[in-house]
């Protein structure tokens, strides 16, 4: 059974902490993504990655970095969080074949910036 | 850059009545795909539309994709309780499987 898993369900940090969010991915997938989930928004790309140690930003990458050293695994960064980082942060993956490129979705970190 | 708009935001219904969701991109598509988000739970995809004109049928949901591949409806007949949800749909452009989702259609069903 196709799997993507998130480190945390829910996290709750500072103002200004340092905050890593994980995924892996056990389906061989060349890309994963990082989105973030709030109302009325829809899914707003953060960043993408299409290969290990390859990266791009999608529409909010401000305040954002990555990582993907492992094919598996795809880290979120949030050098100096802030309140408005509060949000769902959904992680997901997928083929890069236009045939087979539906997206994997993980259970979600909700993350609360105080 | 593209962007994926999607109405209505909200649509409450008898259950029985029968839904519909409208996408719109703003540049031509290579496909678009739909998902569909339970509360609480994860976007969980339903299918993929590749060609011009395309229509597909899952059970009581109809899918279509414009003849211009720039917009695309999702249809369901005669809504039951299980149909509640957020329904999205998703554009993928030309690079690398990088999809651009619409704000979502945020589905209740009455009983």
């Amino acid at each position: 059974d196709v799997k993507v898993t998130q480190s945390s369900r829910y996290l709750v940090k500072r103002t200004g902490e340092k905050v890593f969010l994980e995924c892996v991915q056990d389906m061989d997938h060349e890309n994963m993504f990082w989105y973030r989930q709030d109302p009325g928004l829809g899914l707003r790309l953060i960043y993408f990655s299409y290969d290990v140690k390859m990266k791009e930003k999608g529409d909010i990458p401000e305040g954002y970095s990555v990582s993907r050293e492992k094919k598996e695994r795809f880290s979120l960064i949030l050098e100096s969080a802030s309140t408005n980082q509060t949000s769902m942060y959904l992680c997901a993956s997928s083929f890069q074949d236009l045939n087979y490129n539906e997206q994997f979705f993980g259970p979600g970190t909700r993350l609360t910036v105080l | 850059g593209q962007q994926v708009m999607q109405i209505p935001q909200y649509q409450h219904v008898q259950e029985g009545e029968d839904f519909t969701t409208y996408c719109n991109s703003s540049t031509t598509l290579s496909n678009i795909q739909w998902y569909k988000q339970r509360p609480g739970g994860h976007p969980v995809f339903l299918i993929q539309l590749v060609k011009s004109g395309e229509v597909k049928k899952q059970k009581r949901l109809t899918f279509q994709f414009g003849e211009a591949k720039k917009n695309s409806s999702l249809h369901i007949t005669a809504t039951q309780t299980t149909d509640v949800g957020t329904y999205f749909c998703a554009g993928r452009g030309t690079s690398y499987g990088k999809l651009t989702f619409g704000q979502g259609t945020i589905l209740t069903v009455h009983p």
